[in-house]
């Protein structure tokens, strides 16, 4: 596809499991980004991976949170222990450069029960 | 710190009246400056950004922002607004150098009625 792909669309845990929500981004773009959408907020930024450089992770709220990116690609947004504030839509951007517009996935919705 | 302020949580145009959704933001240094728009249950879409050059820019389905700087605006407009350009929109600020990510402010609820 042409746009930047995430899965799952929804998903339901229990307090206290661990989730793994992925991000296909744009073939070529060397950006990727993830953000927090919390119901009735704005955008939280959480990570930020720029080709081999090494990520910013300045906006992840907690040691739970981690995210990797292999092969420059694709990417895994892991969250240990999930705790009922987690719950929100994950959505994931990429971008050719660091300076051009972000692409934006339709986003995974995490509900923690 | 670089930090956008949207003033208003909903803004209520008539179909065909023209629409302003208001954006003022604070950074140092130069801004780079973005609209997005998001549908319910979907991700959220480029509009416009401004870089450099004209103050006034055009973006997509009509939609344009006028950047300025003694005023640390960009507000968004369009002529005249269409029902389906009901949605929430954000606008966005990065700064050149230093911080890589967007900074948004915490959208605008567009209600454009029949």
């Amino acid at each position: 596809g042409a746009g930047v792909s995430q899965s799952p669309s929804n998903k339901v845990t229990e307090k206290g499991k661990d989730v793994e929500l992925r991000c296909d981004p744009i073939s070529g773009h060397t950006a990727l980004y993830w953000y927090r959408q919390s119901l009735g907020q704005g955008l939280e930024f959480l990570i930020y991976f720029q080709g081999n450089s090494a990520p910013d992770k300045s906006g992840l709220p907690s040691d739970r949170f981690s995210a990797e990116r292999t092969g420059g690609s694709v990417s895994t947004l892991t969250i240990q222990r999930t705790q009922q504030e987690d719950s929100a839509v994950y959505l994931c951007a990429s971008s050719s450069t660091t300076y051009n517009e972000q692409f934006f996935g339709p986003g995974t919705r995490l509900t923690v029960l | 710190a670089q930090s956008v302020a949207q003033p208003e949580d909903q803004v209520n145009v008539a179909e065909g009246n023209p629409l302003t959704v208001k954006c003022t933001y604070s950074v140092s240094g130069n801004p780079y400056l973005f609209w997005y728009v998001q549908y319910p249950n979907r991700g959220l879409q480029f509009l416009l950004k401004y870089i450099t050059g004209d103050n006034l820019v055009k973006g997509s389905y009509g939609f344009e922002a006028e950047f300025n700087k003694s005023q640390t605006s960009f507000h968004l407009k369009k002529p005249s607004a269409l029902v389906s350009d009901s949605a929430l929109y954000f606008c966005a600020v990065r700064v050149p150098t230093g911080f890589q990510k967007l900074v948004f402010g915490t959208g605008t609820r567009l209600l454009v009625s029949p």
